[in-house]
């Protein structure tokens, strides 16, 4: 596609529910971010991926956030037994490069935990 | 936490009129982005810099970064209805966590006619 796609757009989960979330980059880009973005906040960072690699988690929560990109192209973010603190906006965003180069962002996904 | 100091946090102009958004940073950075978001939506690029006292436009937006790089201001002028939004800006800190991004809080811009 043209663009960063993330799927669902709109996700409402219960307390205690797993969620997966998707990311489709722009093919052929080498990096992907994911970020975590709270109402009335800018984006935090959670990970990067350069291809299939996971160079920097440092930012995921806690051990119940896990994302991964297995074969360098799509990526998934999952988030077990969700909280009411995990409620947000998770941006997914893809760069042809790591270094001097724009970072394209999906439209996000807004996670709602009931 | 916020590594960036976006000011002001809102702004409200009449159409036409100019203004300006400031981001500022303690350390040194390598590079300032700035983004613009529609509510509910991701983020749209506006402008990279990375040389101390670079300046770019596009279209009737203009965004310089300081000689020491730790400060960059976005300028609007005559602001129309379109460029309202969020505005953040977004700061890349370099070395073991290149390509990372660590935004200010933003902006949000109203423009009315």
């Amino acid at each position: 596609g043209a663009g960063v796609s993330q799927s669902p757009r709109y996700k409402v989960a219960k307390r205690g529910q797993d969620v997966a979330l998707r990311c489709d980059p722009i093919s052929g880009h080498v990096s992907l971010f994911w970020y975590q973005q709270a109402l009335g906040q800018g984006p935090e960072f959670l990970t990067y991926f350069q291809n299939e690699a996971q160079l920097d988690k440092s930012g995921l929560p806690s051990d119940r956030f896990f994302a991964e990109r297995p074969e360098g192209s799509v990526s998934t973010l999952k988030i077990q037994r969700t909280q009411q603190e995990d409620s947000a906006v998770y941006l997914c965003a893809s760069s042809l490069r790591q270094r001097n180069t724009e970072a394209f962002f999906g439209q996000g996904t807004r996670l709602t935990v009931v | 936490s916020q590594e960036l100091e976006q000011s002001p946090q809102s702004l409200i102009v009449q159409e036409g009129k100019n203004l300006t958004i400031n981001c500022t940073s303690s350390k040194t950075l390598y590079g300032l982005y700035w983004y613009k978001q529609k509510y509910g939506e991701g983020l749209i690029f506006l402008m990279m810099l990375q040389k101390g006292g670079e300046e770019k436009s596009h279209e009737k937006i203009t965004a310089k970064l300081d000689e020491k790089k730790q400060q960059s201001s976005l300028h609007i002028t005559a602001s129309q209805p379109s460029h309202a939004g969020i505005y953040l800006c977004g700061a890349d800190k370099g070395g073991s966590t290149l390509g990372r991004l660590y935004f200010g809080r933003g902006t949000q811009l109203t423009v009315w006619p």
